[in-house]
Formats: structure tokens, C-alpha cells, sequence
């Protein structure tokens, strides 16, 4: 157990709806991150926030936004979703920032869009 | 540019060493890193290794780094077939976050 806590597990929706991804980052770690797994793309940074603000974004689309929030939660909000956007969503945290170099990711949560 | 490089699949037998590479191109990363995952699982930190290193070594994992080459490697000594995952390296540009390969499939015959 990293520590990470993300939900839901799975979830199914249709094409053109909005789904909220949460994620619970380990206690003390003030960095999370957010990264998208699909067969085709591999492994692709999407953001990162530290302490409540954005620190870095990579390969996110307009659609897609996140946040962090006070007591260090995080979530990814996805919309009109589509069908390419099925994928694992996994979430890390970090104390980067913090003089420790360790990442640790949730179980992920794996979306399908029908 | 930020892009790092594996191939795409190694099948060893039980017991033999396993060898899987890794080049990157960012020369930035103060640390490199070994992640496994599992099937249905989350990224695992396996190891990660200093840049001013040239090797690192763990129990039956061993990290060399070539930073002439950008060349990364991790040895796995007596694979087990419990070490059948994906292998995932990673630098860490600027250290703000982690640059995936695009993962090695280990498969360990009995």
C-alpha cells in the first residue's frame, strides 16, 4: 500500500459526459500529480499541483482541469468525455519540494468511455 | 527535449539474470528511477539511482547508469516468475515530475 488513495476504481460513462477523479495524496506529501496510462500513449504527465497551487502541466487538454485543495486532496475533472479518453488515471504524491526525491502512485483509476 | 526509451518486451527463464534498458535524453534529472507495475496494480518505486553515480545495487537489483550515453540499465539477479510485470524508467527533468519510457514486459518462464 503506497499510501495514495484514489476512487472510484472504475468507472463507465457515456461520450460527452463529466466525471470527477479524486485522489488522496500520502500524509505529509504537499505534491500530487496527475498522470494518464493508455496502450497508445504510454504514460503521459497531465499536472501537478503543490500546496493548493498548479505547478507544472504537461500533456492536459482544455477538457480536462484539476485542483487541490486545502486539506491536500486533489481532483481531475474531465468532460465531454470521449471515447479516446478510456484510459488509467493514476495519481502520485510527493514531497519534492520538500528535500525527498520518492514518487508514490495510487492503484489508479481506470475510466471507460462508452 | 524529454523522451526516454525502452524496448518493448524481455522473456528470461526462472532463476536466469534479466537485463532491461533504458535511454533518455534529458540531462537535467538529478535522479533516475525504476518503477514496476503489476497487472491491475499501481507503479511500484523499485529503485532509483544519484546522477553522479555509475552503479547502485539493492538485493537482486542492479542500477547502472552511463550518463555519457544516457544509458540506463537494471539487473535483475535470479528472476523469479513473481517479477513478471512492466518495467517503467523515468527521469525526473528539473525535478518537477517523472518522464515515463514506454515500459519493458518482463515475462519469466518456469
Amino acid at each position: 500500500d503506497s499510501g495514495v488513495t484514489q476512487t472510484p476504481k472504475h468507472l463507465i460513462t457515456a461520450t460527452g459526459q463529466r466525471v470527477t477523479l479524486r485522489c488522496s495524496p500520502r500524509s505529509g506529501d504537499l505534491s500530487v500529480y496527475w498522470y494518464q496510462q493508455s496502450l497508445d500513449q504510454g504514460l503521459q504527465f497531465l499536472i501537478q499541483y503543490y500546496n493548493g497551487e498548479e505547478r507544472a502541466k504537461g500533456n492536459i487538454l482544455e477538457r480536462f482541469s484539476a485542483q487541490q485543495f486545502p486539506d491536500l486532496h486533489s481532483e481531475l475533472n474531465l468532460s465531454s468525455l470521449e471515447l479516446g479518453d478510456s484510459a488509467l488515471y493514476f495519481c502520485a504524491s510527493s514531497q519534492w519540494g520538500q528535500g525527498n526525491t520518492e514518487a508514490f502512485f495510487g492503484q489508479g483509476t481506470r475510466l471507460t468511455v462508452v | 527535449g524529454e523522451d526516454v526509451e525502452q524496448s518493448l518486451f524481455l522473456s528470461v527463464r526462472e532463476g536466469d539474470s534479466s537485463v532491461i534498458n533504458c535511454t533518455y535524453t534529458d540531462s537535467s534529472s538529478t535522479y533516475l528511477y525504476w518503477y514496476k507495475q503489476e497487472p491491475g496494480a499501481g507503479l511500484q518505486l523499485l529503485t532509483y539511482i544519484f546522477s553522479n553515480m555509475d552503479m547502485k545495487q539493492d538485493q537482486r537489483l542492479t542500477v547502472l547508469l552511463n550518463k555519457k550515453d544516457k544509458h540506463l540499465s537494471l539487473r535483475i539477479a535470479d528472476t523469479q516468475t513473481g517479477d513478471s510485470a512492466i518495467y517503467f524508467c523515468a527521469e525526473s527533468p528539473r525535478e518537477v515530475t517523472l518522464t515515463f519510457g514506454g515500459g519493458t514486459r518482463l515475462m519469466v518462464k518456469p
